[in-house]
């Protein structure tokens, strides 16, 4: 069965620092996708990054950029510079290149402290 | 463009009444899907759907019914509401019909079965 964990379930940051998260998955693909999302306060579930597995280079978007392990499956999230408004629970999530199911981790809260 | 929008924000039922949680969406999405949010649970996902008139189970199916008869609309019914199907219920949709690209979420609905 495919499975994504998140072994970090709360953490916290100064404001200005960097902060890491931790994802790890299970599968016997090889063709995959990988994504982090981010649910504030306000429940609205956003996505933050992508990750193509074929893809060696690491996906980036401004202060936020994963560090893709496909040999040891593990996918975490760094944060850059962390802003207040990056208080939110991080998911880590899987779909398989034929399944069309995306697969969730538990989830980690994230606070930024001013 | 309004993206996803679902109905009601909230919502109370007794056990055993029977209600539709309403999803659309204006983007021309052929992928939509449900999932449940539960504390400690993160996201499962209930039914998807790669386009009208194509539905599949996801991880969680038992005591709720979808149908596409359209590609904006995806409704999720609950059949005989059970306590257990308290949670906060969030649709979403995206423009591969694998599911491999980002997921847009409607803002959720947060039901209480008494």
């Amino acid at each position: 069965a495919q499975t994504v964990t998140q072994s970090q379930p709360e953490m916290s940051v100064q404001e200005a620092e960097t902060v890491t998260l931790s994802c790890t998955y299970d599968t016997s693909e090889s063709n995959y996708y990988l994504f982090w999302y981010k649910q504030p306060p306000s429940r609205q579930m956003i996505l933050v990054i992508r990750q193509e597995a074929y893809k060696q280079q690491n996906a980036t978007e401004n202060r936020f950029s994963v560090n893709f392990q496909k040999a040891a499956k593990s996918f975490s999230l760094k944060i850059s510079d962390s802003q207040l408004g990056d208080t939110a629970m991080y998911f880590c999530a899987f779909i398989s290149g034929d399944n069309r199911k995306l697969i969730w981790g538990l989830g980690t809260s994230l606070a930024v402290n001013p | 463009n309004a993206g996803v929008t679902q109905t009601p924000k909230f919502q109370v039922l007794k056990t055993g009444q029977s209600m539709t949680l309403q999803c659309a969406q204006d983007m021309n999405h052929e992928y939509m899907s449900w999932y449940r949010q539960d504390p400690g649970m993160g996201l499962r996902l209930i039914h998807y759907s790669v386009g009208a008139g194509i539905t599949d189970q996801g991880e969680v199916p038992n005591g709720y019914n979808v149908s596409r008869s359209t590609t904006e609309d995806f409704p999720l019914r609950l059949l005989s509401a059970a306590p257990s199907q308290t949670s906060v219920y969030f649709c979403a949709s995206s423009y591969s019909p694998r599911g491999h690209y980002e997921q847009y979420f409607g803002p959720g609905t947060r039901l209480t079965v008494t």
